[in-house]
């Protein structure tokens, strides 16, 4: 059962363009969301977070959006860069109880010149 | 500050063979977790040790064990290997249990080819 899901598996994005990543999660009891990144042949690399009681969180190019109501996230990346060319992953965990992240299952990026 | 390190990086092994793989974590970092990535199921959670204790464990059959060492440093052993073992396994350490503001960094992995 996949309680987290990126069902766009790839996107292509031209530089200087808005990339938009989306993920959608079934629990309910997630509690706090993270972004990480992965190039080939290295382990994936922190991005961004957001907890469930905000609605926003930006970091420079950055920015992931909460729905709670709609169980969806989305990270924007404004502008993309060549070097943004990765494979994103979505993940979403529960504080206090099974602190563990479930990730989804990642979505390929790849920014055009 | 060295980052997390894991070996050996790439392995192959026969069907019905053991491994054990090992994760040095950051140093002070006390959580360590592993997953393994397989394609199209992205990244899946094995185990969480933190201060020597299994504190989660993931949906995988008792084939894959682990434990923790009082440096932190971390090991998983796989018995009785499957083809569909073949996967990067990732280890990820983390100050304190990976959730809060405890960002989880990770290492390269290593890459499991099992024949």
């Amino acid at each position: 059962d996949q309680q987290v899901k990126q069902n766009s598996p790839s996107l292509s994005v031209q530089e200087g363009r808005i990339s938009i990543l989306n993920c959608d999660y079934t629990n309910s009891m997630f509690d706090y969301f993270l972004w990480y990144k992965k190039y080939p042949a290295e382990g994936p690399t922190f991005l961004i977070s957001i907890s469930s009681i905000k609605d926003k969180n930006e970091d420079g190019r950055f920015t992931v959006f909460l729905n709670k109501s709609a169980k969806h996230l989305s990270l924007h990346i404004v502008p993309s860069q060549p070097g943004d060319s990765a494979v994103y992953f979505c993940a979403a965990y529960l504080t206090g109880t099974a602190s563990k992240l479930t990730f989804g299952t990642g979505t390929r990026l790849q920014v055009t010149l | 500050k060295a980052g997390v390190t894991q070996t050996p990086r790439y392995l192959i092994k026969t069907r019905g063979q053991q491994v054990t793989l090992s994760c040095s974590p950051i140093s002070g970092h006390r959580s360590v977790s592993w997953y393994q990535q397989t394609p199209g199921q992205g990244l899946q959670f094995l185990f969480e040790y933190f201060s020597e204790t299994q504190r989660n464990k993931g949906n995988f059959p008792g084939r894959f064990s682990g434990r923790q060492f009082s440096n932190s440093r971390s090991e998983m052993n796989v018995s009785t290997l499957e083809l569909g073992d073949s996967a990067l396994y990732l280890c990820a350490s983390s100050l304190g249990p990976t959730g809060g503001n405890t960002e989880a960094f990770f290492g390269q992995g290593t890459r499991l080819t099992v024949v």
